[in-house]
């Protein structure tokens, strides 16, 4: 299993601020993920944060609006810039530790923009 | 755009009866095909992560099994219990990323 800390795990936010969402895990993951969750959606697939290179973003996402960094293999931080109500959501990150094992999930962090 | 469609997208059934649901994804790029338990406002709980074209994997009263040469995977349940009642979601790993679908919402009644 892999344990994950996602934090903070809920703000208000000022429009047209940012926020950084940073998720640990307790041991080295292959790979980790970002996702978006709306009320009452499914998971939707932001971008994959790749170790010591640049995150490989999903059509509709892109690197202004979510920085992703990924300094190691523990630790990942989504950020969303310049926020407006419409990214109003959950976000969460989730970890593979090999290529055919489960992925594991953070807590989420929901996110109200106001 | 990588598309991985579930249907149908709700589902009742009676306590009892049996039940199954589809999960289709794209036959390229395949690594991995996962199965979800999703409860609201928890993570998603694993069930099945499977590799092998022709895969069928089988955890108590849920089944599933895997075609990645046409691209689909079925989910089974026998016996609906009322504890069954979540979303079940699959997740296609290909080409270095995860795509979920939209989830099958089961409810079994009573």
């Amino acid at each position: 299993s892999a344990v994950i800390s996602q934090k903070p795990s809920r703000d208000i936010c000022q429009r047209g601020t940012s926020l950084t969402i940073q998720c640990q895990v307790d041991s080295q993951v292959t790979m980790m993920f970002w996702y978006r969750q709306q009320p009452g959606q499914s998971l939707t697939l932001i971008a994959t944060a790749n170790q010591g290179s640049e995150a490989t973003y999903e059509s509709g996402f892109v690197i202004d609006k979510f920085p992703i960094s990924r300094p190691n293999l523990t630790f990942s931080t989504l950020t969303v810039s310049n926020m407006s109500p419409e990214d109003s959501s959950i976000y969460l990150c989730s970890v593979l530790r090999t290529i055919n094992t489960e992925a594991f999930f953070g807590q989420g962090t929901r996110l109200t923009v106001v | 755009i990588l598309n991985v469609e579930q249907s149908p997208q709700s589902l009742h059934v009676q306590e009892g009866d049996s039940t199954n649901f589809t999960c289709s994804f794209p036959s390229s790029n395949f690594y991995a095909l996962h199965w979800y338990r999703w409860e609201t406002a928890k993570s998603p709980e694993a069930l099945f992560v499977m590799t092998l074209n022709g895969d069928e994997k089988k955890k108590g009263r849920i089944s599933a099994t895997l075609n990645t040469k046409e691209g689909y995977s079925y989910l089974y349940i026998k016996g609906s219990q009322p504890e069954d009642s979540a979303t079940y979601l699959c997740a296609f790993h290909g080409a270095q990323k995860l795509v979920f679908g939209q989830g099958t919402r089961l409810t079994i009644n009573p």
